[in-house]
């Protein structure tokens, strides 16, 4: 079955400890990027990735890292977590050959950062 | 860069009403588009793509149409039941995936 993977689903946290929330897809997919969801604010791209080793910025990258060593894992770090950093996170990934896929999407983490 | 708005915002409807959500984006350099359902604090569900060379895709009681040119998508529900209700997001795909804010809409029994 053809799915993008994140964990954890719920996370709480404390300002400054650093976190890695990991995202997995089993479809080869060249492209992969995160997202973040705030209430009023919609989705956000935070970082992409369209292959290995190829990463950049999206819209609301402050704050994060991520790494692309692997096609598929494409994890994002919070080296020094925030509470403005509270919020709902989504990984995706789509293909990218003669013709753009569609993008999956993981089921979401939700992050708490006190 | 790509701005994406979805109009309306909120729409409440009696069941059994065919019903429209508009989609528009600024920057017509896109390879797709998308239209996902999201339903609350849950992830998103993938209802149709279309392909930049494709006018429109049906699915089921879905039909989205896209107009390239002058930046628009529409999602048509047909017979809209009370499952139906969730906030709808548009996304046109160029270099990135960009969302709209969402349609909230809401289908009385």
């Amino acid at each position: 079955e053809a799915q993008v993977t994140q964990n954890p689903r719920y996370l709480i946290t404390v300002t400054g400890k650093k976190l890695t929330v990991t995202c997995s897809q089993n479809m080869n997919h060249e492209y992969m990027s995160w997202y973040r969801q705030d209430p009023g604010l919609g989705l956000r791209q935070i970082y992409y990735s369209m292959n290995v080793e190829v990463t950049d910025k999206g819209d609301v990258p402050e704050g994060y890292k991520v790494s692309r060593k692997e096609k598929r894992n494409f994890p994002l770090i919070l080296e020094s977590p925030s509470p403005n950093q509270t919020s709902l996170y989504f990984c995706a990934s789509s293909g990218r050959g003669r013709v753009v896929t569609e993008a999956f999407f993981g089921q979401g983490t939700r992050l708490t950062v006190v | 860069k790509q701005e994406v708005t979805q109009i309306p915002a909120a729409l409440s409807v009696p069941e059994g009403e065919n019903l429209v959500l508009n989609c528009s984006f600024t920057d017509s350099a896109i390879y797709n588009l998308q239209w996902f359902r999201q339903d609350p604090g849950k992830g998103l569900t993938s209802l149709l793509l279309i392909q930049s060379s494709q006018r429109e895709q049906t699915s089921g009681r879905l039909n989205a149409s896209l107009d390239k040119s002058s930046g628009r998508s529409t999602l048509y529900i047909a017979a809209s039941q009370p499952g139906d209700s969730a906030t709808y997001l548009c996304a046109p795909r160029g270099r990135k995936l960009i969302f709209g804010q969402g349609t909230e809409l809401s289908v009385k029994p």
